[in-house]
């Protein structure tokens, strides 16, 4: 099954602690994205990656980091997370099925995250 | 820069009324690509349609349907007979084409359909 997985689901951290969402897709899409979701504001993208060892800021990159080493896994990095980072987090990867197309939008199932 | 606005923050409705949700998108792309998701209260995205900038033509798909307007660049989505199950917040989301994978969504509309 066609699918972007995300762990952990939820996670409730306290602030400086360091963590990892991972995100991994099995289709063998060259972009992947993350997003963050915020009440009125809808759903930001954060950063996205266009190939292996290809990545570049979206519009609220501020407080993250991202790698992708391998095609299928996009994780996303707060290395000192804050308050402000509560947050609902979405990865997504798309491909783009012709080469004048949109692209074909792939969501994970989000990962509810809460700095205290 | 691309921007979409959704007005409407939250709408409740009863069962079987209709309800119209308004999404107003800015872009300067000539080629662009609408779309509208629903966000179960479980949370995951649920893709519905895309709708492509060259392409006006309005469509229904069981009590859904969809009006399109490049003239007032509005992409406005309707649920004909709500059902409780419609309840959910709704998010309409521009691409464009030079812009390449990314997706501009409006602040979402939340739908409350009481019985």
């Amino acid at each position: 099954e066609a699918q972007v997985t995300q762990n952990p689901r939820y996670l409730i951290t306290v602030t400086g602690k360091k963590l990892t969402v991972t995100c991994s897709q099995n289709m063998n899409h060259e972009y992947m994205s993350w997003y963050r979701q915020d009440p009125g504001l809808g759903l930001r993208q954060i950063y996205y990656s266009m190939n292996v060892e290809v990545t570049d800021k979206g519009d609220v990159p501020e407080g993250y980091k991202v790698s992708r080493k391998e095609k299928r896994n996009f994780p996303l990095i707060l290395e000192s997370p804050s308050p402000n980072q509560t947050s609902l987090y979405f990865c997504a990867s798309s491909f783009r099925p012709g080469p004048r197309s949109y692209y074909e939008q792939y969501f994970g199932p989000g990962t509810r995250l809460t700095v205290t | 820069a691309q921007k979409v606005t959704q007005a409407q923050t939250e709408i409740s409705v009863v069962e079987k009324e209709d309800v119209t949700l308004d999404c107003v998108y800015e872009t300067r792309d000539t080629t662009y690509y609408l779309f509208w998701y629903k966000q179960p209260p479980s949370g995951e995205l649920v893709f519905l349609i895309r709708r492509n900038s060259f392409d006006e033509q309005n469509e229904i798909s069981g009590r859904y349907s969809w009006n399109f307007q490049k003239s007032t660049s509005s992409f406005n989505f309707t649920i004909t007979a709500s059902q409780v199950v419609d309840s959910a917040v709704y998010f309409c989301a521009l691409s464009e084409h030079a812009a390449g994978n990314k997706l501009t969504f409006g602040g979402g509309t939340r739908v409350l359909v009481k019985p």
